[in-house]
């Protein structure tokens, strides 16, 4: 069963710094992988997605990597501004489909 | 614009009766999923849809049921409403497995 975790479960970084979030899965035959940001009392945004077959992706700031072989993704996020602060939320699919198993996520706090 | 609406945004509820939460989306999405979060479990999927006609059940779908009679609705009933069914309730959807999920806003249910 698809196990997924994240670290750290809380970071606190001055605006403008870069920084990086880690996902860890259990099982290495996902599908894809999905990182979402999720601001107080509000639903998930898809923030970017990764095929099984690709290494990365990158949209503005942010850049997703995945390596299956260690069962590792992480996010980057380029110059963080305040307006990054959100629960950051990183999901593997346990087969091939679209069945989603979610990290509990990191609570990111932007400070200006 | 598309976009995916959950109703009621809150409800309160006694326990035993039947509740059915609603979920539409306009972008003639094929997949559509219902998860729920909670404190200490974040997200869990409930049940999920390929299309019309089409229902699977996901981790955690006791107590819950779903059917698919059109592309857009894919509604969410509680058969017998339990305390432990407190919850923030997600709905999701995606034109596909290679695509990303989209989320609704959630429902807040309250099970007395």
């Amino acid at each position: 069963k698809q196990e997924v975790t994240q670290i750290p479960a809380a970071l606190s970084v001055p605006e403008g710094e870069n920084l990086v979030l880690n996902c860890s899965f259990t099982d290495s035959a996902i599908y894809n992988l999905q990182w979402f940001r999720q601001d107080p009392g509000k639903g998930l945004t898809s923030l970017l997605l990764i095929q099984s077959s690709q290494r990365e992706q990158t949209s503005g700031r942010l850049n997703a990597s995945l390596d299956k072989s260690s069962g590792r993704s992480t996010l980057y996020i380029a110059a963080s501004q305040p307006g990054d602060s959100a629960t950051y939320l990183c999901a593997a699919t346990d087969n091939y489909g679209q069945n989603f198993v979610f990290g509990p996520g990191t609570r990111l706090s932007v400070l200006p | 614009d598309a976009e995916i609406t959950q109703s009621p945004r809150h409800k309160i509820t006694e326990t035993g009766r039947q509740v059915t939460l609603a979920c539409h989306q306009t972008w003639n999405h094929n997949n559509m999923f219902w998860y729920r979060q909670d404190l200490g479990h974040g997200l869990r999927l409930i049940h999920y849809s390929y299309g019309v006609q089409d229902t699977n059940k996901g981790e955690v779908s006791d107590g819950y049921s779903v059917s698919r009679s059109n592309t857009e609705d894919l509604p969410l009933t509680l058969e017998s409403a339990a305390s432990s069914q407190t919850s923030v309730y997600f709905c999701a959807s995606s034109p596909g497995n290679t695509q990303p999920q989209h989320f609704g806003d959630g429902t807040r249910l309250s099970i007395l």
